[in-house]
């Protein structure tokens, strides 16, 4: 039972630049939602996509845009990168109808903005 | 504003001993859900334990347990028999029920001595 995917594992850009970050959800699961970690810090959320629509949305810039595909997957794109966008970017899925309700986190993209 | 407050940001214990991290929250709601997540130096986020507010026994899974203190917003975790492979960031996180965000503490970072 494949986990949570994400590619790639570490990308370097230059400020001004487009960044996608790609993730397949775990097996079995609809929903997916995307936390950016600082170093040192907690996870922060910032979206969520279910049946391919933006369904909760955390503290963010519009330069943080997402989308769903029809098998789940999905992406994150951030546009105009800044530096203080350097960071590991987590995707978690979750089966958005099943008992448990938890989120499953894959082992993330380290993006770093020079 | 949800808070959640990890006030160590280091511990750590001797192998086979028993470890208690502390977690306090802020939250005016009442049906909501509480996490602990372990952060591995590989970066995956994984799901230690998880609480619901709504049930009054504490969760258990193998070697942790967590006391979760509904009144005094309080839900700390405790390592029995504690072993290497436990040696990582530990993340306090909350949800509320009906919302898709997780809201995680700054995290503490749990060292194991042989």
């Amino acid at each position: 039972d494949a986990g949570v995917t994400q590619s790639p594992t570490h990308l370097i850009k230059t400020r001004g630049q487009q960044v996608t970050l790609r993730c397949s959800p775990k097996s079995g699961h609809d929903t997916v939602s995307w936390y950016q970690q600082a170093l040192g810090q907690g996870p922060q959320f910032i979206f969520q996509y279910y049946e391919e629509e933006e369904r909760q949305r955390g503290n963010f810039p519009d330069r943080f845009s997402g989308h769903q595909f029809p098998n789940y997957s999905s992406e994150l794109n951030v546009n105009a990168l800044l530096l203080g966008d350097s960071a590991l970017y987590l995707c978690a899925s979750s089966p958005l109808a099943g008992v448990t309700d938890t989120q499953y986190f894959g082992p993330g993209t380290r993006l770093t903005v020079l | 504003a949800q808070t959640v407050t990890q006030s160590q940001p280091e511990m750590s214990v001797q192998e086979a001993e028993t470890v208690t991290l502390s977690c306090t929250y802020d939250t005016s709601e009442s049906d909501y859900y509480l996490f602990w997540y372990k952060q591995p130096p590989s970066r995956q986020m994984i799901l230690v334990i998880r609480q619901e507010a709504y049930k009054q026994q504490n969760a258990t899974e193998n070697r942790f347990s967590v006391n979760f203190q509904k009144a005094a917003k309080s839900f700390s975790l405790k390592i029995s028999d504690s072993q290497l492979g436990d040696a990582a960031m530990y993340f306090c996180a909350y949800r509320l029920s009906g919302s898709e965000k997780l809201v995680f503490g700054k995290g503490m970072k749990l060292t194991v001595n042989p």
